[in-house]
């Protein structure tokens, strides 16, 4: 399994968009990128997923670039609710898989 | 929104008691995971199943610890003889059987053993 790099913590103010960028050399062609969001005492939760390029949801934008070495999350506009710890996986695309997290990055985003 | 379910969301326990835990995961998802996660660390992987077969465990999962998923529906996971050690939030996740592939977590069972 891919193993993923990002910063330990990041800070923000209300109202910035915050980019968080993982790296994952290791990626394999079956792979996709994910991340998953999470609260203090509470589950994972997904945000998004990518291949390559550039994917955009409700929550956030994610860019891939063509080598797919490193992948940036982009969170717009962030409010204090945006303080949580982010994940960014590597997981393929179909069948069984442990999902291996990291220690994250924890994200403080002040008013 | 029927997400995945867990209970109880909270267990204080004395040491060497037994605990279960119960997972409901999202309706018709056949694949269904177990982690741990203490303080400060990512989650980590303990058992899965696909439908109602165990068909992956981790070394971390000694022999106190079992889980089953008897009808392919929910599933338990059973601490027995607790250490303190033990102290950890489970977390249930599943998953459809296709692809995209995005596992879903519940809200985590925290476990206090004192």
């Amino acid at each position: 399994l891919a193993k993923t790099t990002q910063p330990i913590s990041m800070d923000s103010y209300e109202g910035q968009e915050v980019n968080i960028t993982c790296s994952h050399n290791n990626i394999a062609t079956n792979d996709y990128i994910t991340w998953y969001q999470q609260f203090p005492s509470q589950g994972p939760r997904f945000i998004i997923q990518g291949y390559k390029t550039k994917v955009t949801n409700e929550v956030a934008s994610l860019f891939i670039p063509a080598d797919r070495k490193s992948s940036t999350l982009s969170l717009p506009r962030v409010s204090l609710s945006d303080t949580a710890v982010y994940y960014c996986l590597v997981v393929l695309d179909t069948g069984f898989q442990k999902l291996v997290f990291g220690t994250g990055t924890r994200l403080l985003v002040s008013p | 929104d029927t997400g995945v379910s867990q209970n109880p969301r909270h267990k204080i326990t004395k040491r060497g008691q037994n605990v279960t835990f119960r997972c409901d995961p999202i309706s018709e998802h056949n694949r269904l995971y177990w982690y741990r996660q203490t303080l400060g660390q990512g989650p980590e992987f303990l058992t899965y199943f696909q439908n109602e077969a165990q068909l992956e465990k981790s070394r971390l999962l000694s022999d106190r610890f079992s889980a089953e998923r008897p009808k392919g529906s929910f599933s338990t996971l059973e601490i027995q003889r607790t250490e303190q050690g033990d102290s950890a939030m489970y977390l249930c996740a599943s998953s459809p059987q296709r692809s995209g592939n995005t596992i879903y977590f519940g809200e985590g069972s925290w476990l206090t053993v004192v």
